[in-house]
């Protein structure tokens, strides 16, 4: 079975200051995918970033930078000087790669994070 | 980019009525749709997933006479919750995934409220 576990229910910073999200996974699969989503006030889902279990390399996208440790089954999200924009529910999830069953994702259970002025 | 829509953003109906929701997407083709439901606070549970024109797979726990879910088209998939009670209140999310399997883009979610 696949889980996803967010320990970090609420973190709370002040602008400017950079924030860790940690991730860590739990899989049967050796090939499989994770992903990071924003989830806004709005409701709405916003894609971050997909990265697939053959590739370790950490990224970095303007002040987001992600580091994927298969080792340690992590997946963690920096925010670099965060801003009171990037205030949202942060997740992260796994996708099982099967045949019939599609990209079937599971959730972890969301990181709250408030950036405060 | 792909682009996938819900309707309604909102509803609110009352105990004992069926409320409909339609998934679209609308600039490509959506081999398999999911269903998923957001309580507040709480984290995206799957629901069931659909593939055109078979019978929806449902996760364990998830009544398929309460949620009847239709896939007709490879563009449209439909969530119709029956006789609809005060606990099915949520934030109903739907995704969509094309040729490529591991990419899922989100509809921004339709937020039932049954009175």
């Amino acid at each position: 079975a696949q889980k996803v576990t967010q320990a970090q229910t609420e973190i709370s910073v002040v602008e400017k200051e950079d924030v860790t999200l940690d991730c860590v996974y739990e899989t049967r699969d050796t090939t499989y995918y994770l992903f990071w989503y924003k989830q806004p006030p709005s409701g709405e889902l916003v894609f971050l970033i997909r990265r697939n279990s053959f590739d370790e390399q950490n990224e970095i996208s303007g002040r987001y930078s992600w580091n994927f440790q298969k080792s340690t089954s992590s997946f963690n999200f920096t925010i670099t000087a965060s801003q009171v924009v990037d205030s949202a529910v942060y997740f992260c999830a796994l996708s099982e790669i099967g045949e019939t069953s599609g990209s079937r994702l599971t959730f972890g259970e969301g990181t709250q994070l408030t950036v405060n002025p | 980019g792909a682009v996938v829509s819900q309707h309604p953003s909102r509803v609110i109906c009352k105990s004992g009525t069926s409320v409909k929701i339609e998934c679209r997407s609308l600039d490509f083709q959506a081999t398999t749709m999911f269903w998923y439901r957001q309580f507040p606070k709480q984290s995206l549970m799957l629901m069931a997933t659909s593939n055109e024109g078979s019978k929806a797979t449902y996760e364990q726990g998830v009544e398929k006479d309460k949620f009847l879910i239709n896939h007709a088209s490879l563009t449209l998939s439909t969530l119709t919750v029956t006789s609809a009670h005060p606990e099915d209140s949520s934030f109903y999310i739907c995704s969509a995934s094309g040729t490529s399997l591991y990419e899922q883009y989100f509809g921004p979610g339709t937020r039932l409220t049954v009175t």
